[in-house]
């Protein structure tokens, strides 16, 4: 699975989007990219994935750049539970849903 | 509501006895589960597949005579750390792929103490 790039942290504002953003330049044609996320001392719960379209869910939007080397979640409106690490992830097509190469992630702190 | 659940979710055990992690998909069947280990301000690292009616798969490093796995049905798989030392204090996690989705669930975690 190709390799990801994230910001070890980032602050946000309590009501306003957080911008989480992952860098994969070795993406090839049939990985997807994921995104998960872990609460502290809790398992990872999965938030949105996408190949190449733009994705939206309740939960976040996940925009793909055209050339798909890099990607960036919105939590439109963040609260104080949206403090975790955010993993982006990125897994090749037809291979097992729960086989998962986690990077270090982005430690995200949303402030009051 | 949870779909993966994990038990115990905390567990202090003396070093040198064994202890038993259960993994269970609790409205689907799972032929796959995953096993994973992370210690303190790291990430998950995979363990093992497990497989049910076969034997798990391990990753690269991973003690299979230490981390002895059962996937005795399609509900449920067991991690069981034999021989435990302080070394092997960490947080245990499970997930399951459900059917033909798009994700994997994953339980709540196990943290384990080894005194």
């Amino acid at each position: 699975d190709a390799k990801t790039t994230q910001p070890p942290s980032m602050d946000c504002a309590e009501g306003r989007a957080a911008n989480l953003p992952c860098n994969h330049s070795t993406i090839s044609g049939n990985e997807y990219v994921y995104w998960y996320r872990q609460i502290h001392s809790q398992g990872p719960q999965y938030i949105i994935h996408g190949l190449k379209n733009n994705e939206t869910n309740e939960m976040a939007s996940l925009i793909i750049t055209e050339d798909r080397k890099s990607s960036t979640l919105i939590l439109p409106h963040a609260t104080l539970r949206d403090t975790a690490v955010y993993y982006c992830i990125v897994r090749a097509g037809g291979t097992s849903y729960g086989k998962l190469t986690f990077g270090q992630g982005t430690i995200l702190t949303v402030h009051p | 509501g949870a779909v993966v659940s994990q038990h115990p979710s905390r567990v202090i055990c003396k070093s040198g006895t064994s202890v038993k992690i259960e993994c269970r998909s609790l409205d689907f069947q799972a032929t796959t589960m995953f096993w994973y280990r992370q210690f303190p301000k790291k990430s998950l690292m995979l363990m093992a597949t497990s497989n049910e009616g076969s034997k798990a798969t391990y990753e690269q490093g991973v003690e299979k005579d230490k981390f002895l796995i059962n996937h005795a049905s399609l509900t449920l798989s067991t991690l069981t750390v034999t021989s435990a030392h302080p070394e092997d204090s960490s947080f245990y996690i499970c997930s399951a792929p459900r059917g033909t989705g798009v994700s994997a669930f994953f339980g709540q975690g196990t943290r384990l103490t080894v005194v």
